[in-house]
């Protein structure tokens, strides 16, 4: 079983909804990072987050340590918002080991 | 703003040859890591270095892979005699303190025939 799901696998929204990404763990952890990887295969960290909630602009993360459960919320989409949103974790106490879920697929139509 | 580079962004090799791949890290950070991600599949942690050792690693960093900071700006991955299966997106990272994010570098694509 994989230490870190996400779901849905993939999302199809129109421009303007409101989207949801979860991601459960089932390990301890010491952050929970959500990425964003553009259809060319860059990387860019949107979040580093080990309680509460943060916010950047229309992003906004959430994370429930006792549930094991974290979500991104994308106010607003926009067809640039397309693109796989990952979810990885910092296993234990460790700050380097990073182990990352597969994946949200997110195509944002006009 | 400061980025982490990769350099070549698409190798081609023959299977049993030896790769080298480039990183420069951000100038001030001081952990570093690689990871590989197998096209279709999920991203996967490879290594962290720090203070010019290996950290950690995953089952993956066997004895084909190593890892050096040759020169104090380069962080280099070497695959000494590549697989087929070593066919991936490898991407470096780099950050700058405990509780900080990592910057991921754009990618090399290997490809291994």
């Amino acid at each position: 079983k994989n230490e870190v799901e996400q779901s849905p696998q993939n999302l199809t929204a129109q421009e303007g909804e409101f989207i949801t990404i979860n991601c459960s763990y089932s390990v301890g952890i010491s952050a929970l990072h959500w990425l964003q990887q553009h259809p060319g295969g860059g990387i860019v960290s949107l979040f580093m987050l080990s309680s509460g909630k943060k916010k950047h602009g229309r992003l906004i993360a959430t994370i429930n340590i006792q549930e094991k459960h974290s979500s991104l919320h994308i106010t607003a989409s926009h067809p640039r918002d397309s693109a796989v949103y990952i979810c990885a974790v910092n296993k234990g106490t460790s700050y380097d080991k990073v182990i990352f879920g597969p994946g949200t697929s997110l195509s944002v139509i006009p | 703003e400061p980025e982490v580079t990769q350099t070549p962004s698409h190798q081609v090799t023959q299977m049993g040859q030896e790769v080298i791949l480039r990183c420069v890290p951000i100038s001030n950070h001081l952990y570093f890591y690689w990871y590989r991600q197998i096209l279709g599949q999920k991203v996967e942690f490879l290594v962290s270095f720090y203070n010019n050792e290996i950290s950690e690693k995953s089952e993956i960093f066997d004895d084909q892979f190593s890892v050096e900071r040759p020169d104090g700006s380069n962080f280099t991955l070497k695959i000494r005699s590549t697989k087929l299966e070593d066919s991936a997106m490898y991407f470096c990272a780099s950050r700058g303190g405990s509780y900080y994010e990592q910057y991921f570098g754009p990618g090399t694509r290997l490809t291994v025939t």
